[in-house]
């Protein structure tokens, strides 16, 4: 069945510092989607990638759908606090129709 | 708008026990998921419904896991008799369709002794 890993599992850095995390998916993709979870909350929706090549920005936050629709990536631009949590990203199968989940990046942020 | 809700929040039973968790979805929201996320690891799809009927059990443990969306709005998830292994949160997440984004509730964590 379809896989979807993240890569790192977990981060650690200083505040102010950028923070990237991958995804690959071992099947091409209709779309993909990226959520964070705060600790001990629920997962929240981020963003949509739908495009090959595509890239879309949310203030800080920088997503890229790869050009074979295989592989993600989001990158923070100068971290904060506020920006802990997990990071997962969920890859649409193109044949399946469902959505299968990574298993995340937990990023912390030292002041 | 109001968010998905989902209840109880918190359940404790023993092995052998069954137990049902809520949920209810957006208004308005045909497609409703129900996801087992164990500590550490990303939400695990259990079932997918398209307004009543079931899109993707591929991962429901059919042998002691059940589901339901009668009316296709509420949806009910059985568990007869639990596992050890079954301790989780158990996530509800609605969206308006197939492929959109998905709103999830605030889950019900379950811890089975």
């Amino acid at each position: 069945g379809q896989q979807v890993m993240q890569i790192p599992q977990y981060q650690h850095v200083q505040e102010g510092e950028d923070f990237t995390t991958y995804c690959n998916s071992s099947t091409t993709l209709s779309n993909i989607q990226w959520y964070k979870q705060r600790p001990g909350g629920h997962p929240v929706f981020l963003i949509q990638l739908v495009k090959s090549g595509e890239v879309k920005k949310q203030k800080r936050l920088t997503f890229q759908f790869g050009e074979a629709k295989k592989n993600s990536s989001l990158h923070i631009t100068a971290t904060q606090t506020t920006d802990v949590g997990t990071y997962f990203c969920a890859g649409r199968s193109t044949n399946a129709g469902k959505s299968t989940f990574g298993d995340g990046t937990t990023l912390t942020v030292k002041p | 708008e109001a968010g998905v809700a989902q209840s109880p929040r918190y359940k404790i039973i023993e092995k052998r026990q069954s137990v049902a968790f809520w949920c209810n979805p957006i208004s308005g929201h045909a497609t409703l998921y129900w996801y087992q996320q164990i500590l550490g690891q990303g939400p695990k799809l259990l079932i997918q419904f398209q307004n009543n009927g079931v899109v993707d059990d591929s991962q429901l443990p059919k042998d002691r896991f059940s589901a339901e969306r009668l009316k296709g709005v509420d949806s009910t998830l059985k568990i007869q008799p639990a596992k050890l292994e079954d301790s989780a949160v158990y996530l509800c997440a609605s969206s308006s369709g197939l492929a959109g984004a998905q709103y999830f509730g605030p889950g019900t964590r379950l811890t089975v002794t």
